[in-house]
């Protein structure tokens, strides 16, 4: 298994240009989540999703995106970067509603910055 | 609503000394999760425990070791004989029932020096 990959793993971006992180796990998970890291701050949820065509905000949900088409994969999309977005996003996945297994596995995070 | 609090920002050791790290949460929940992850330089999550919050037994696995004690809503890691190696951010999380799923929320992270 590959476990959770993301691409890409660093991104520069113009204010105002948009892209779409991706996020693919091969696990056969039903929850995936976004996270982004910023210094000081741990890591704040942005979206999430209990399974394919389910999708729910986090905390920081402003300016992201997110559909989930498949089981496998969860993207994020970024419309209208802004420099506040420079961060490091971080994508997980666990088997959600089996609570005794509630362990999420993180991707190795995709490093962006909003110039 | 859901909170975690670490509230140490970084701690420094000298190699072989204990170390604690620290956790108070928040939740309305009887059924919630705990979680300590690691954050080595190299910047990926490594999981390291998981509890419920029905099992306050506390737990050691090598020179790791977890105290969790609801009374005060406390998660507290240990490490015992500290090494080089451990030197990383430390995050706790707690996780408690959302629709259809759990949301898990992360404290801000403890970065622990660890001098050799």
């Amino acid at each position: 298994n590959a476990g959770v990959t993301q691409t890409p793993k660093f991104q520069v971006l113009k204010t105002g240009q948009s892209m779409t992180l991706q996020c693919a796990q091969d696990m056969n998970h039903e929850y995936m989540s976004w996270y982004r890291q910023d210094p000081g701050m741990g890591l704040r949820l942005i979206h999430y999703s209990v399974g394919a065509g389910i999708t729910d905000q986090g905390e920081v949900p402003n300016g992201y995106n997110v559909s989930r088409s498949t089981t496998e994969d969860f993207p994020l999309r970024l419309l209208s970067a802004a420099p506040s977005q420079t961060s490091v996003y971080f994508c997980a996945s666990s088997p959600a509603g089996i609570p005794s297994t509630d362990t999420q596995y993180f991707g190795p995070g995709t490093r962006l910055t909003v110039l | 609503a859901q909170k975690v609090t670490q509230a140490q920002t970084e701690i420094s050791v000298v190699e072989k000394e204990d170390v604690t790290l620290d956790c108070v949460y928040e939740t309305r929940d009887t059924t919630y999760y705990l979680f300590w992850y690691k954050q080595p330089p190299s910047g990926e999550l490594v999981f390291l425990i998981r509890r419920n919050s029905f099992d306050e037994q506390n737990e050691i696995s090598g020179r790791y070791s977890w105290n969790f004690q609801k009374s005060t809503s406390s998660f507290n890691f240990t490490i015992t004989a500290s090494q080089v190696v451990d030197s990383a951010v430390y995050f706790c999380a707690l996780s408690e029932k959302n629709t259809g799923g759990f949301k898990t929320i992360f404290g801000a992270g403890t970065r622990l020096f660890v001098k050799a």
